[in-house]
């Protein structure tokens, strides 16, 4: 069954970075892109960036650049996503999503559950 | 900044027909910008509807479709129930691999 396993609840305090993970289940994780999507407490889903698991090769949105880093280890099948110098506007729901491919190549087709992140003094 | 614009709520009755839509706040959607929907429901991950402004997901009733409506992207839920109150985002590729969300639509049933 294909499915995407995201890490636990974190909690950071202003200024500390976070790293969730996003292990991919019964497909070929090297054959598709994973996205970053998040969303804030009541709030709309933004899209963050995307991660080339076979080039490594990333693409963020603009207001992340620089903050933001987006990795694969196919070893373990296994993507990440670091964010750095977290503010408390951070405090979100982090999703990680496979892109699909050939005529899906343009749908977020299967996501993980979600990944609680917490910043709080 | 490319902005993507939704209706923040709308109301059907059981039984309607509702129209969603999804527009940019410079310029019109096409479908080089690759429409796709999703449907959320409280605590749990979007799940994709319609795909390339009018392909449905496997599974996704034929009560959801998608379209070009003059310049915007549209999804049309025909025959609304009960179950379908959720919220709704829109997802345009706006080029250089970059996508931007709307902001959402909440679906109420009643």
């Amino acid at each position: 069954q294909e499915q995407l396993v995201q890490s636990g609840a974190e909690v950071k305090k202003p200024g500390a970075s976070v790293k969730v993970s996003c292990k991919a289940f019964g497909y070929s994780f090297i054959g598709q892109f994973i996205h970053w999507v998040r969303q804030a407490p009541g709030q709309g889903l933004e899209w963050m960036g995307q991660n080339n698991p076979n080039s490594g090769g990333t693409n963020f949105a603009q207001k992340f650049q620089g903050r933001v880093t987006m990795t694969s280890d196919t070893s373990i099948i296994t993507a990440y996503m670091e964010l750095s110098k977290l503010r408390s506007d951070d405090t979100a729901v982090y999703y990680c999503a496979r892109r699909g491919l050939g005529e899906t190549g343009y749908v977020f087709d299967l996501w993980g559950q979600g990944t609680l992140v917490t910043v709080s003094s | 900044q490319t902005v993507v614009t939704q209706e923040p709520s709308f109301s059907v009755s059981p039984g309607g027909t509702v129209t969603l839509t999804c527009g940019l706040s410079s310029g019109s959607v096409s479908t080089n910008h690759y429409p796709s929907w999703y449907q959320q429901t409280p605590g749990q991950p979007p799940r994709a509807l319609i795909y390339n402004t009018n392909i449905r997901s496997s599974g996704v009733p034929d009560r959801f479709s998608g379209s070009i409506l003059g310049n915007k992207a549209a999804l049309t839920i025909t025959g609304a129930q009960a179950d379908d109150e959720s919220d709704y985002f829109c997802v345009l590729y706006v080029g250089s691999d970059t996508w931007v969300f709307g902001g959402g639509t909440k679906l109420t049933v009643l």
